[in-house]
């Protein structure tokens, strides 16, 4: 069966340091994959968009990697900020004109 | 430019009762998409458009949920009667290309 998995439990880390979240995914074969942000009684923000063929994609202190063999993608914050703390969400394109499938989310939790 | 507004952004309602949700998306945005989102999960879509047709409402619980985009602009999602299990947050989203812009939701409590 179709699954996307993302870090069930929260992730704590203190600020500074780099946050990693990852995103699996089974039997799909996305074109292209994208992270979201979501703040506590608030849709969802797009973050980043990285297609099949890109191995990297980076924008300010965020970068994605998406490894189509391993059918993962880690979402990486350096030097993470009380701010950054969240619920992150991966999506996957499953083809028929932007259609996604969204993850769970994961929460981030970056403390002072 | 002003992004994706719903209303409302509560609702309470006792079951069996009908309840109605209003998206208007950003403007030029073809593609609108109306969204569930339960507790602790991602949100799951119900239904999308393009322009005024709906391209795939293939999770939509047909036979009490239904939907409309009058004119390609803005949409209403319709409950009726709404079920316990109907209690979620319903997002609204439109976008252009592949990016998706959501609105806040409507948080939705049926007693």
């Amino acid at each position: 069966s179709q699954k996307i998995e993302q870090n069930s439990e929260a992730l704590n880390i203190q600020e500074g340091k780099t946050a990693t979240l990852t995103c699996n995914y089974t039997n799909y074969s996305p074109a292209y994959l994208q992270w979201y942000r979501q703040d506590p009684g608030r849709g969802p923000v797009f973050l980043l968009l990285i297609r099949e063929n890109e191995k990297e994609k980076r924008k300010e202190r965020l970068k994605v990697t998406f490894d189509t063999t391993l059918k993962q993608s880690l979402f990486h914050i350096t030097a993470s900020q009380p701010a950054d703390s969240a619920t992150y969400l991966c999506a996957l394109d499953v083809g028929y004109g932007n259609k996604l499938v969204f993850g769970a989310g994961t929460i981030l939790r970056v403390k002072s | 430019e002003a992004g994706v507004v719903q209303s409302p952004r509560y609702k309470i309602i006792e079951k069996k009762q009908p309840v109605a949700f209003w998206c208007n998306p950003i403007s030029g945005h073809n593609t609108l998409y109306w969204y569930r989102q339960n507790l602790g999960q991602g949100p799951e879509l119900l239904i999308r458009y393009e322009n005024e047709e709906a391209v795939d409402d293939s999770q939509l619980p047909k036979d009490r949920f239904s939907a409309e985009r009058l004119k390609g602009v803005d949409s209403t999602l319709k409950i009726q009667p709404a079920e316990l299990g109907d209690s979620a947050v319903y997002l609204c989203a439109s976008s252009l290309e592949e990016t998706q812009y959501f609105g806040p939701g409507t948080r939705l409590l049926v007693l």
